[in-house]
């Protein structure tokens, strides 16, 4: 059955450094990744989309690749924030088609 | 504006207790959906709408009924509750049916205590 891991439960990084997160991806070949943010009590928030024919994908300091071959995605903050502080989501497309599974997340935690 | 709102934001009620949480979506998505995030905050599809039809259901217990009676609103219905159903419900929305390249739009989540 398709499995989404998402290896770090917490990490923790001081500000100013990159912080990356890891999505892997089994028994799978999903043609979009997704990645959400999502904060205390709030609902996820989208962050990025990539497509399997593109390796790479900006949006300000984020950055996220995507490794069909190696079935995994990589997000990236550089420059990070304590504002940056929250749970990150990666997720994809199930096998029919018709909703979104999500990776257990990854919760950021920057220190000033 | 709110883009997918839902009600209450927070429910206490007793075992064997019935409950409905509300959605609603003003961003003219086809499809809708309920997702459930337990204590370790694993969030796991429950059921998805597109055009009032049902298109999912992950092994879901049937004492949950999703209700739709527009593209813009669906309803969770909750029979005979158990401890077990504490937790965080989200409602979420989408362009097209599924969200195989468009994003997805969640509410604030409904934190659903069973005492």
């Amino acid at each position: 059955s398709q499995k989404i891991e998402q290896n770090s439960e917490a990490l923790n990084i001081q500000e100013g450094k990159t912080a990356t997160l890891t999505c892997n991806y089994t028994n799978y070949s999903p043609a979009y990744l997704q990645w959400y943010r999502q904060d205390p009590g709030r609902g996820p928030v989208f962050l990025l989309l990539i497509r399997e024919n593109e390796k790479e994908k900006r949006k300000e300091r984020l950055k996220v690749t995507f490794d069909t071959t190696l079935k995994q995605s990589l997000f990236h903050i550089t420059a990070s924030q304590p504002a940056d502080s929250a749970t990150y989501l990666c997720a994809l497309i199930n096998q029919a088609g018709t909703a979104l599974i999500f990776g257990k997340g990854t919760t950021l935690s920057v220190s000033s | 504006d709110t883009a997918v709102s839902q009600t209450p934001k927070y429910l206490v009620t007793q075992m064997g207790n019935d409950k409905s949480i509300k959605c609603e979506q003003n961003l003219g998505h086809d499809t809708m959906y309920w997702y459930k995030q337990d204590s370790k905050k694993f969030l796991k599809i429950m059921f998805s709408y597109n055009n009032k039809e049902l298109i999912i259901n992950e092994t879901v217990p049937n004492r949950f009924s999703p209700k739709s009676p527009d593209k813009a609103h669906l309803n969770l219905h909750i029979n005979s509750l158990e401890l077990g159903d504490s937790a965080v419900y989200f409602c979420a929305s989408s362009l097209i049916r599924g969200v195989m390249n468009t994003e997805a739009f969640f509410g604030q989540g409904t934190r659903l205590t069973v005492v």
